[in-house]
């Protein structure tokens, strides 16, 4: 039973280049959230995503940023043009159902993005 | 205001005490609370979910949440040097949104 899924666990860009992270829910999962975590901080919600829809990306920043989550693959976090300020822990997280209250979110291993 | 606090500690016990966690919360449209355990370096693993006021016990955890004072807490009874770890305290409110507020998390170190 594969839990959340998520490639590459590590991530190096020089500033100006993509970054493409990927997020894999759990068997039965069609919702996905995407978190930021800075260094000694706590998550940062981003973007709530469901098959083909965005449903919530009030977290997220309103240039560079873009998610996907296609009918068929993995959901895509795409950071255009990176800056240092990129650096950090990008976790995706997978939940059974519609995002109410009692939704339980379940987290992937996270992908260290570090820009040089 | 932070809309969900945590004391980031840390906050050191003996192995075997009682370690108490505490959250607090400015939304009071706030319906879902969730306790995270995330060890350094690694991802953050549910540990507890309540909804409703009161006490919600699970094996050595009890969650405790009083809506009227915006408070939510965790209690580890028994700690163990594997409970040290950063505690993250999880809001969710049914506003139609779907944004989870995570606080900054409290460090816990279990001395053995």
């Amino acid at each position: 039973n594969a839990g959340v899924m998520q490639n590459p666990r590590h991530l190096v860009r020089r500033r100006g280049q993509e970054a493409r992270l990927r997020c894999s829910p759990m068997k039965g999962h069609s919702h996905v959230y995407w978190y930021r975590q800075l260094p000694e901080e706590g998550l940062k919600f981003m973007v709530y995503l469901q098959k083909e829809n965005i449903i919530d990306e009030s977290g997220m920043p309103k240039e560079r940023f873009s998610a996907e989550f296609p009918k068929e693959g993995p959901s895509i976090l795409r950071i255009q043009q990176v800056v240092r300020g990129d650096s950090a822990a990008y976790f995706c997280a997978s939940s059974p159902r519609s995002g109410g209250y009692t939704d339980t979110q379940y987290f992937g291993p996270g992908t260290r993005l570090t820009v040089l | 205001q932070k809309e969900v606090e945590q004391n980031s500690g840390p906050l050191s016990v003996p192995e075997g005490a009682i370690a108490s966690l505490n959250c607090t919360y400015s939304d009071r449209g706030s319906q879902s609370f969730f306790w995270y355990r995330q060890y350094s370096g690694k991802s953050p693993e549910l540990i507890m979910f309540i909804y409703s006021n009161g006490d919600k016990e699970d094996g050595r955890f009890t969650a405790q949440l009083n809506k009227a004072s915006q408070y939510v807490s965790l209690l580890i009874r028994d700690s163990q040097p594997s409970d040290s770890a950063t505690y993250l305290c999880a809001v969710k409110a049914d506003t139609g949104g779907f944004k989870t507020i995570f606080g900054a998390g409290t460090r816990l170190f279990v001395k053995a």
